[in-house]
């Protein structure tokens, strides 16, 4: 089950920034923060993730507290075509058969607008 | 590189009938995964592969449903018979590696239906 919490929609104008925030009071020492976002009917698509630092690739920044109870994503300069849900996910670490495993929640509809 | 291409893209089927989903992963990718989303429902994990080795089934909803990964390479989901709570979208994905610090490439899903 779903360990995280979002609001399940928002809304941001074209150019600027998109701060979606996360919930995951409950997250352990070795498990993972991740984001995928789902656009119309496309199939999910990976973002970013992190385990305690601050990550930031070509897409997205994402900034952890340091408690590790949540996170936010941020689009710096949101377009239209980031319209989409956006989920955060909490994924164990460690080894184990259900390592594989992504717990999709109902995510955060984004909405941009021009 | 080629992403992760299932198909069909749509299928209808009658209830009773039996479809079978394929999935074709990014080539090099020992990891396989099958997701879906039923009606109004979240996306859920159904099973991982390992090359062919089932490294967690767990997720599958009962015995109408068949993964088979045969050589290590394309995997297939059959349904078998049919029900129409098994509408939804099936989405595959797979990665290089299997461990948290890697994230995963899904491809743009099977849409069934089943009337």
């Amino acid at each position: 089950d779903a360990k995280t919490t979002q609001p399940p929609s928002m809304d941001c104008a074209e150019g600027r920034a998109a701060n979606l925030p996360c919930n995951h009071s409950t997250i352990s020492g070795n498990e993972y923060v991740y984001w995928y976002r789902q656009i119309h009917s496309q199939g999910p698509q990976y973002i970013i993730h992190g385990l305690k630092n601050n990550e930031t690739n070509e897409m997205a920044s994402l900034i952890i507290t340091e408690d590790r109870k949540s996170s936010t994503l941020i689009l710096p300069h949101a377009t239209l075509r980031d319209t989409a849900v956006y989920y955060c996910i909490v994924r164990v670490g460690g080894r184990g058969s259900t390592l594989g495993r992504l717990y999709f929640g109902r995510g955060t509809q984004l909405t941009v607008w021009p | 590189e080629a992403g992760v291409t299932q198909f069909p893209s749509h299928s209808v089927i009658e209830k009773g009938q039996t479809v079978t989903l394929r999935c074709d992963p990014i080539s090099g990718h020992d990891n396989l995964y099958w997701y879906r989303r039923v009606m109004g429902k979240e996306i859920k994990f159904l099973l991982h592969f390992v090359k062919e080795s089932k490294q967690d089934e767990s997720g599958m909803p009962n015995n109408r449903f068949l993964a088979e990964r045969t050589g290590g390479t394309y995997s297939t989901l059959k349904v078998q018979p049919a029900e129409l709570e098994d509408s939804g979208v099936y989405f595959c994905a797979s990665s290089q590696v299997t461990g948290p610090n890697y994230g995963y490439t899904f491809g743009s899903g099977t849409r069934l239906t089943v009337v």
